[in-house]
Protein backbone atom coordinates (compact mmCIF):
# COMPACT_ATOMS: atom_id res chain seq x y z
CA UNK A 1 0.00 0.00 0.00
CA UNK A 2 0.97 3.59 0.00
CA UNK A 3 3.23 5.17 2.58
CA UNK A 4 5.16 7.68 3.43
CA UNK A 5 8.54 7.55 5.22
CA UNK A 6 10.31 10.90 6.93
CA UNK A 7 13.91 11.11 8.70
CA UNK A 8 13.58 11.08 12.04
CA UNK A 9 13.53 13.71 14.41
CA UNK A 10 14.15 15.74 16.23
CA UNK A 11 16.38 18.13 13.96
CA UNK A 12 17.94 20.78 16.40
CA UNK A 13 19.34 23.96 14.02
CA UNK A 14 20.92 27.12 14.98
CA UNK A 15 19.01 30.23 13.40
CA UNK A 16 19.47 31.13 9.85
CA UNK A 17 21.32 27.38 9.59
CA UNK A 18 20.18 25.34 6.37
CA UNK A 19 17.11 23.07 6.68
CA UNK A 20 16.81 20.07 4.94
CA UNK A 21 13.88 17.47 6.14
CA UNK A 22 14.06 13.73 3.91
CA UNK A 23 10.63 12.58 2.89
CA UNK A 24 10.03 9.55 0.53
CA UNK A 25 7.19 8.10 -0.69
CA UNK A 26 5.93 4.86 -1.81
CA UNK A 27 2.58 4.78 -4.18
CA UNK A 28 0.40 2.85 -6.56
CA UNK A 29 -0.19 5.61 -8.84
CA UNK A 30 0.48 9.34 -8.63
CA UNK A 31 -0.28 11.31 -5.84
CA UNK A 32 0.10 15.09 -4.83
CA UNK A 33 2.17 15.41 -1.88
CA UNK A 34 2.05 17.80 0.94
CA UNK A 35 4.27 19.09 3.83
CA UNK A 36 2.02 20.19 7.12
CA UNK A 37 3.06 21.57 9.50
CA UNK A 38 1.90 21.67 13.45
CA UNK A 39 3.31 24.49 15.53
CA UNK A 40 3.35 24.04 19.46
CA UNK A 41 -0.38 23.52 20.87
CA UNK A 42 -1.85 24.75 17.43
CA UNK A 43 -3.65 22.57 14.88
CA UNK A 44 -2.54 20.82 11.55
CA UNK A 45 -1.85 23.41 8.64
CA UNK A 46 -0.81 22.87 4.89
CA UNK A 47 2.40 24.61 4.44
CA UNK A 48 3.21 23.25 0.84
CA UNK A 49 1.95 21.12 -1.76
CA UNK A 50 2.88 19.40 -5.43
CA UNK A 51 0.66 17.78 -7.84
CA UNK A 52 2.44 16.22 -10.34
CA UNK A 53 6.09 15.51 -10.91
CA UNK A 54 8.35 18.47 -11.02
CA UNK A 55 6.11 20.79 -9.26
CA UNK A 56 7.94 22.84 -6.35
CA UNK A 57 5.50 24.04 -3.78
CA UNK A 58 6.72 26.66 -1.67
CA UNK A 59 5.97 28.90 1.39
CA UNK A 60 7.39 30.84 3.39
CA UNK A 61 10.93 30.22 2.48
CA UNK A 62 10.04 26.53 2.80
CA UNK A 63 10.54 24.61 -0.62
CA UNK A 64 10.04 21.21 -1.63
CA UNK A 65 10.44 19.48 -5.21
CA UNK A 66 8.36 16.18 -6.52
CA UNK A 67 10.86 14.02 -7.43
CA UNK A 68 9.13 10.86 -8.79
CA UNK A 69 12.55 9.10 -10.21
CA UNK A 70 13.57 9.12 -6.86
CA UNK A 71 9.91 9.37 -5.20
CA UNK A 72 11.14 11.86 -2.84
CA UNK A 73 9.59 15.35 -1.48
CA UNK A 74 12.07 17.10 0.27
CA UNK A 75 11.66 20.11 2.50
CA UNK A 76 14.11 22.44 2.80
CA UNK A 77 14.49 26.12 4.14
CA UNK A 78 17.48 28.20 3.47
CA UNK A 79 17.63 29.95 6.83
CA UNK A 80 15.26 29.01 9.72
CA UNK A 81 14.03 31.04 12.27
CA UNK A 82 13.30 29.88 15.73
CA UNK A 83 9.75 30.49 14.77
CA UNK A 84 9.89 27.88 12.65
CA UNK A 85 10.42 25.31 15.54
CA UNK A 86 7.29 22.78 15.06
CA UNK A 87 6.86 19.30 13.78
CA UNK A 88 6.57 18.70 10.17
CA UNK A 89 4.66 16.04 8.43
CA UNK A 90 5.18 15.09 4.92
CA UNK A 91 2.37 13.22 3.16
CA UNK A 92 0.73 11.92 0.18
CA UNK A 93 -3.26 11.71 -1.57
CA UNK A 94 -3.57 9.31 -4.20
CA UNK A 95 -6.64 11.60 -5.65
CA UNK A 96 -9.88 12.38 -4.79
CA UNK A 97 -11.98 10.77 -2.51
CA UNK A 98 -8.88 9.34 -0.86
CA UNK A 99 -7.37 10.08 2.55
CA UNK A 100 -3.82 11.95 3.46
CA UNK A 101 -1.40 9.46 4.32
CA UNK A 102 1.20 11.27 7.09
CA UNK A 103 4.76 10.20 7.56
CA UNK A 104 5.49 10.08 11.28
CA UNK A 105 6.77 13.37 11.33
CA UNK A 106 10.05 15.69 12.29
CA UNK A 107 10.52 17.77 14.80
CA UNK A 108 12.68 20.67 14.20
CA UNK A 109 13.91 22.81 17.22
CA UNK A 110 15.62 26.36 16.12
CA UNK A 111 17.41 28.16 18.67
CA UNK A 112 18.54 31.76 18.32
CA UNK B 1 -11.57 26.87 2.17
CA UNK B 2 -13.42 25.13 4.71
CA UNK B 3 -13.51 26.21 8.78
CA UNK B 4 -13.98 23.27 10.97
CA UNK B 5 -15.04 22.98 14.45
CA UNK B 6 -14.56 20.01 16.88
CA UNK B 7 -16.51 19.48 20.43
CA UNK B 8 -15.41 19.10 22.99
CA UNK B 9 -11.86 20.73 22.64
CA UNK B 10 -10.87 18.36 25.51
CA UNK B 11 -11.91 16.01 27.67
CA UNK B 12 -11.27 13.83 30.68
CA UNK B 13 -12.91 10.43 31.10
CA UNK B 14 -12.82 7.20 33.02
CA UNK B 15 -12.19 4.05 31.43
CA UNK B 16 -15.21 1.57 30.32
CA UNK B 17 -17.01 5.11 29.44
CA UNK B 18 -17.44 6.58 25.82
CA UNK B 19 -17.37 9.98 24.90
CA UNK B 20 -18.80 11.37 21.40
CA UNK B 21 -16.95 13.78 19.08
CA UNK B 22 -18.79 16.01 17.20
CA UNK B 23 -17.01 17.80 14.07
CA UNK B 24 -19.09 20.61 12.18
CA UNK B 25 -18.11 22.08 9.07
CA UNK B 26 -18.90 25.88 7.44
CA UNK B 27 -19.58 24.07 3.99
CA UNK B 28 -21.07 21.04 2.11
CA UNK B 29 -18.09 18.75 1.75
CA UNK B 30 -18.99 15.15 0.67
CA UNK B 31 -15.85 13.57 1.82
CA UNK B 32 -15.17 13.82 5.59
CA UNK B 33 -12.51 11.78 7.66
CA UNK B 34 -11.70 11.37 11.32
CA UNK B 35 -7.95 10.57 12.35
CA UNK B 36 -6.33 9.67 15.35
CA UNK B 37 -2.85 11.13 16.79
CA UNK B 38 -1.47 9.38 19.88
CA UNK B 39 1.24 11.45 21.96
CA UNK B 40 4.44 11.93 20.06
CA UNK B 41 2.67 10.11 17.00
CA UNK B 42 2.09 10.97 13.29
CA UNK B 43 -1.67 11.01 12.17
CA UNK B 44 -3.63 7.59 11.49
CA UNK B 45 -6.78 7.15 9.36
CA UNK B 46 -9.34 5.67 11.50
CA UNK B 47 -12.23 6.02 8.56
CA UNK B 48 -13.78 7.70 5.84
CA UNK B 49 -17.46 8.97 5.89
CA UNK B 50 -19.67 9.80 3.40
CA UNK B 51 -22.93 10.84 3.55
CA UNK B 52 -25.48 8.75 3.13
CA UNK B 53 -22.99 5.30 2.89
CA UNK B 54 -21.72 3.86 5.98
CA UNK B 55 -18.14 4.97 7.37
CA UNK B 56 -15.61 2.58 5.92
CA UNK B 57 -12.64 1.81 8.63
CA UNK B 58 -9.23 1.24 7.84
CA UNK B 59 -7.19 -1.70 9.35
CA UNK B 60 -6.88 -2.31 13.11
CA UNK B 61 -10.08 -0.16 13.26
CA UNK B 62 -13.69 -1.20 14.14
CA UNK B 63 -17.29 0.10 14.50
CA UNK B 64 -18.33 -1.43 17.03
CA UNK B 65 -15.12 0.76 19.32
CA UNK B 66 -15.29 3.52 16.79
CA UNK B 67 -18.94 3.73 15.82
CA UNK B 68 -20.04 7.40 13.19
CA UNK B 69 -22.64 8.88 12.25
CA UNK B 70 -22.62 11.32 8.87
CA UNK B 71 -26.49 12.76 8.82
CA UNK B 72 -25.18 15.55 6.67
CA UNK B 73 -23.05 17.07 4.34
CA UNK B 74 -21.69 19.43 7.44
CA UNK B 75 -21.91 17.24 10.20
CA UNK B 76 -20.33 14.05 11.57
CA UNK B 77 -19.84 12.44 14.95
CA UNK B 78 -17.38 9.84 16.18
CA UNK B 79 -17.72 8.56 19.58
CA UNK B 80 -14.81 5.97 21.17
CA UNK B 81 -16.48 3.52 23.16
CA UNK B 82 -15.95 1.41 26.60
CA UNK B 83 -12.36 3.81 26.32
CA UNK B 84 -9.34 2.52 28.13
CA UNK B 85 -5.98 4.67 28.57
CA UNK B 86 -4.68 3.27 25.52
CA UNK B 87 -7.10 5.51 23.08
CA UNK B 88 -5.70 8.42 24.73
CA UNK B 89 -5.30 10.69 22.08
CA UNK B 90 -5.98 13.38 19.72
CA UNK B 91 -8.88 12.74 17.13
CA UNK B 92 -9.00 14.94 14.23
CA UNK B 93 -11.94 15.37 12.12
CA UNK B 94 -10.43 16.55 8.40
CA UNK B 95 -12.81 17.56 5.34
CA UNK B 96 -12.11 17.42 1.26
CA UNK B 97 -12.63 20.23 -0.79
CA UNK B 98 -12.16 21.07 -4.25
CA UNK B 99 -9.28 23.21 -5.24
CA UNK B 100 -9.25 23.33 -9.14
CA UNK B 101 -8.77 20.56 -11.69
CA UNK B 102 -7.36 17.23 -10.22
CA UNK B 103 -6.47 18.44 -6.77
CA UNK B 104 -8.57 18.19 -3.66
CA UNK B 105 -7.19 20.02 -0.26
CA UNK B 106 -7.59 18.90 3.25
CA UNK B 107 -8.48 20.89 5.81
CA UNK B 108 -8.47 19.96 9.39
CA UNK B 109 -10.29 20.95 12.72
CA UNK B 110 -8.36 21.87 15.85
CA UNK B 111 -8.50 18.44 17.38
CA UNK B 112 -10.06 16.91 20.23
CA UNK B 113 -7.84 15.81 23.09
CA UNK B 114 -8.92 12.62 25.03
CA UNK B 115 -7.47 11.62 28.08
CA UNK B 116 -8.62 8.28 29.91
CA UNK B 117 -7.59 7.33 33.57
Amino acid sequence: GNSVTQMEGPVTLSEEAFLTINCTYTATGYPSLFWYVQYPGEGLQLLLKATKADDKGSNKGFEATYRKETTSFHLEKGSVQVSDSAVYFCALKEGAGTALIFGKGTTLSVSS
Amino acid sequence: SAVISQKPSRDICQRGTSLTIQCQVDSQVTMMFWYRQQPGQSLTLIATANQGSEATYESGFVIDKFPISRPNLTFSTLTVSNMSPEDSSIYLCSVEVQAGGSYNEQFFGPGTRLTVL
